[in-house]
């Protein structure tokens, strides 16, 4: 079963808005990342948080990460229609890229 | 520098064929990992591979499925007889070590069991 949940599981903004998606997961981890889908297509690593880091920052992209809570969020600001995709986190528990994904979250962003 | 390769994009069979999927790492990376995504929902971790071994297949089904990744060539994740319930997009991601758990994904083939 998925480890991870995410929510909401579907989100609807305007173009200029911000996003922000959750993700909750069960075990201990190594690392969480977070991973953006457009539809048919594969995956691209967007950013990753190790354990130890509280915060992290990629252009228009901020990642937080509560291992008390077992929970991230990922925040995108001033959105662009081209950020439309699913938004999918991971974790790893040390063994490489053997990665657990949550549910993942769709993001539609309007003109 | 090509990025993962992932052939066939599109792959129809019948039940009860075989269906071979094929992948090609990034230059330069030699772990490489097969993942399943059913309809709707988020990918789930099937085998992981490097030159010649099985590293772990703790999420691959215990029948019908296999995967290789040989000295030469590229890594092939082979179903036997294959059923409706089968029919899945399946990704192929690549790493370059151990220690960077960063994966790169391939486009994926999406398996269609009539």
């Amino acid at each position: 079963s998925q480890q991870g949940e995410e929510d909401p599981q579907a989100l609807s903004i305007q173009e200029g808005e911000n996003a922000t998606m959750n993700c909750s997961y069960k075990t201990s981890i190594n690392n969480l990342q977070w991973y953006r889908q457009n539809s048919g297509r594969g995956l691209v690593h967007l950013i990753l948080i190790r354990s130890n880091e509280r915060e992290k920052h990629s252009g228009r992209l901020r990642v937080t990460l509560d291992t008390s809570k077992k929970s991230s969020s990922l925040l995108i600001t001033a959105s662009r229609a081209a950020d439309t995709a699913s938004y999918f986190c991971a974790t790893d528990t040390g063994t490489a890229s053997k990665l657990t994904f949550g549910t993942g979250t769709r993001l539609q962003v309007t003109l | 520098n090509a990025g993962v390769m992932q052939n066939p994009r599109h792959l129809v069979r019948r039940r009860g064929q075989e269906a071979r999927l094929r992948c090609s790492p990034m230059k330069g990376h030699s772990h490489v990992y097969w993942y399943r995504q059913l309809p709707e929902e988020g990918l789930k971790f099937m085998v992981y591979l490097q030159k010649e071994n099985i590293i772990d297949e703790s999420g691959m089904p215990k029948e019908r499925f296999s995967a290789e990744f040989p000295k030469e060539g590229p890594s092939i994740l082979r179903i036997q007889q294959v059923v409706r319930g089968d029919s899945a997009a399946y990704f192929c991601a690549s790493s370059p070590f151990t220690g960077d758990s960063r994966a790169f994904f391939g486009q994926g083939t999406r398996l269609t069991v009539v």
